[in-house]
């Protein structure tokens, strides 16, 4: 089956450090993305993880647990610009992505 | 400069009427894909190529028709059929030498029936 799941919004404070989890169950798994869309854009690439383990991008890390069907997105020094839906989707056994349905992060000063 | 583009970016229609929406790229990818957006839902499949003259149906392809007739191009019609057609639609292709299933997005289309 097709499964995911991620909190529906979260708040945050400019400067500090939020975690936005993602947890999915699926038969079939060959990667999952995290991925930034603003209010009435297009979604943006910001990680992709395959392997158990933590992916560092500047600010942004994305870790992935395949046992446990987890996975996060870490965003340290946060500035207003992160307000945004953080979305994440993994690769099933088809090769086709399943979107969970996002989470609306809010940053306040 | 490459890039995948979506035409138009707002557009409202009649009920009762067709409307077809613009999805273009010169990435040289292979497989080009529809979403739906709804507020509060993830990214919904409506059809999906990977070849040109071949396309398969998503997750809520019906009132919803495409074509691929050629590698760049991938318009999708929303047809009267559609009983709830007012969403933002997200064309994207995916491909390429470094393949690692990334999916590259338009900048979208609004469609609002009055």
């Amino acid at each position: 089956g097709q499964n995911i799941d991620q909190p529906t919004e979260m708040t945050a404070t400019e400067g500090a450090i939020v975690q936005i989890n993602c947890t999915y169950q699926t038969s079939g798994f060959n990667g999952l993305f995290w991925y930034q869309q603003h209010a009435g854009e297009a979604p943006t690439f910001l990680s992709y993880n395959v392997l158990d383990g933590l992916e560092e991008k500047g600010r942004f890390s994305s870790f992935l647990s395949r046992s446990k069907g987890y996975s996060y997105l870490l965003l340290k020094e946060l500035q207003m610009k992160d307000s945004a839906s953080y979305l994440c989707a993994y690769l099933d056994s088809n090769y086709q992505l399943i979107w969970g349905a996002g989470t609306k992060l809010i940053i306040k000063p | 400069d490459g890039g995948i583009t979506q035409s138009p970016k707002y557009l409202f229609r009649k009920e009762g009427q067709n409307v077809t929406l613009s999805c273009e790229q010169n990435l040289n990818h292979d497989a080009m894909y529809w979403y739906r957006q709804d507020p509060g839902q993830g990214l919904r499949l409506i059809y999906y190529s990977q070849i040109v003259n071949d396309f398969q149906k998503g997750d809520i392809a019906e009132g919803y028709s495409v074509s691929r007739e050629k590698k760049e191009s991938f318009p999708l019609t929303v047809t009267s059929a559609q009983k709830n057609p007012t969403a933002f639609y997200l064309c994207a292709s995916q491909g390429g030498l470094t393949n690692t299933g990334e999916l590259f997005f338009g900048e979208g289309s609004r469609l609002t029936v009055l």
